[in-house]
């Protein structure tokens, strides 16, 4: 079982669809993070949540829209997408931030294709 | 602004061969640097870190990295490469201080093939 788990692994959705990605760790984190990847671009952070609350919003388009009810779980609500919104969609966690921020650890992504 | 450079971005070597995976960072305050490997259609798995300390760290998978201040250099080693080292290898800096928000800043990546 891995830490980090994320579901679903592959996503195919067309531009009007309403989708959803969770992401659950089982690790006792407190912080978790939404990080993009798209193909020839370094992995992007879009979101932040510490203690359930969003602490951080790297200027992600309204069409995301991120959810956190606990520290264990984290979704990420998509709504009208675009074909370039496809991409790797990664999930990570971590004991905290600020000083005690320790290292991330990653779920294996959702494979997003916006058709 | 903070940011990570991996100047290459496509290495080959042969089985058995030394490695070196470069990685500069561009940061003014304390930095926590990592080493994360990609295999392909994966998530990243965290190969080694560095908060303070001892500049050479070890990591799993018998990889190694040194820190340099001088150089603002976080270099990735192994000795011996396997053919299972074929992968994606990312360099990423965190911020040590209080403020930050646990943001990793990655670099482009250095795709590692390994030739039998």
């Amino acid at each position: 079982e891995t830490g980090v788990t994320q579901t679903p692994r592959h996503l195919v959705m067309g531009m009007t669809n309403k989708k959803s990605l969770k992401c659950e760790q089982h690790l006792g984190h407190n912080a978790m993070y939404w990080y993009k990847q798209s193909a020839k671009k370094p992995l992007e952070l879009m979101f932040v949540y510490n203690f359930k609350e969003q602490t951080e919003n790297n200027s992600v388009p309204s069409r995301f829209s991120p959810e956190c009810p606990n520290s264990s779980h984290l979704f990420l609500h998509l709504h009208t997408l675009q074909p370039e919104d496809s991409a790797l969609y990664l999930c990570a966690s971590s004991w905290g931030t600020g000083e005690i921020s320790t290292e991330a650890f990653f779920g294996q992504g959702t494979r997003l294709t916006v058709v | 602004a903070q940011s990570v450079t991996q100047p290459d971005i496509h290495i080959t070597v042969s089985e058995g061969a030394s490695l070196e995976l470069r990685c500069n960072y561009s940061y003014g305050a304390t930095p926590y640097l990592f080493w994360y490997v990609q295999s392909p259609g994966q998530g990243l798995q965290l190969l080694l870190k560095y908060f303070s300390g001892d500049t050479l760290v070890q990591g799993i998978k018998g990889f190694e990295a040194e820190f340099k201040r001088s150089q603002s250099s976080f270099n990735l080693r192994k000795p011996s490469v396997h053919w299972s080292d074929a992968a994606e290898y990312f360099c990423a800096v965190k911020d040590g201080g209080s403020g930050n928000t646990g943001k990793l800043i990655f670099g482009q990546g250095t795709t590692l093939q390994v030739k039998p």
